[in-house]
């Protein structure tokens, strides 16, 4: 059964500083990954996805994330984070047959502070 | 850019009683989804819907839930006896196709059962 882990729960970071937040799946062939972001009071907005070809995708807002096969991981990257981004992500798989539901992660709270 | 709406916002409503979730999908999708995320916990999916039946379903979606799609727009999810662990923020989404195709989410219904 397809799984995703997201190891960190919440993540607090200074404006400005760099971000990585963490997405391993588990799945028996390779997936599609899609990671989502979550503002307060806001439906789940696509940061980015990955289907196939380069893996390295760029997304919205500056975001970009990397998938990794040798171990199994689609972690998202920021190179410099603002106040804005504050939310709670979520990092999603997609099978790639069939009429697919996503699996999501249980999503990380990302705290921006000054 | 057009987008998934849903209403009502919030919901209240007393144990035993039936609600009715709407959801307006973007107009050219073909495939609906409910998903609810229990506060605290990951975004799961409930059931997904095309060709005016349901394609897939969750263990979450028993006998006390139901799809349909009344009309050309609107796509609602009802709960017949809603029990407190129904509780949840309810997500619908729609997408063009399926496998690879992004799943657009709306902003989501917060149901309180009392």
């Amino acid at each position: 059964a397809q799984s995703v882990t997201q190891p960190d729960i919440h993540i607090t970071v200074s404006e400005g500083a760099s971000l990585e937040l963490r997405c391993n799946y588990s799945y028996g062939a390779t997936p599609y990954l899609f990671w989502y972001v979550q503002s307060p009071g806001q439906g789940l907005q696509l940061l980015l996805k990955y289907f196939s070809g380069d893996t390295l995708v760029q997304g919205i807002k500056g975001f970009e994330a990397e998938f990794k096969r040798s171990q199994s991981s689609f972690n998202l990257r920021k190179p410099s984070v603002h106040w804005s981004d504050a939310a709670e992500y979520f990092c999603a798989v997609g099978a790639r047959s069939g009429n697919t539901p996503l699996v999501f992660g249980k999503g990380t709270r990302l705290s921006v502070i000054a | 850019e057009p987008e998934v709406t849903q209403t009502p916002s919030h919901q209240v409503t007393q144990m035993g009683q039936e609600v009715i979730l709407h959801c307006v999908p973007i107009s050219n999708h073909l495939y609906f989804y409910w998903y609810r995320q229990i506060l605290g916990q990951k975004v799961e999916f409930l059931v997904s819907f095309y060709n005016n039946e349901i394609s897939e379903k969750s263990e979450i979606f028993d006998d006390q839930f139901s799809v349909e799609r009344p009309d050309g727009s609107n796509f609602t999810l009802k709960i017949r006896s809603t029990k407190l662990e129904d509780s949840a923020m309810y997500f619908c989404a729609s997408s063009k196709d399926r496998g690879k195709e992004t799943q657009y989410f709306g902003p989501g219904t917060r149901l309180l059962v009392l």
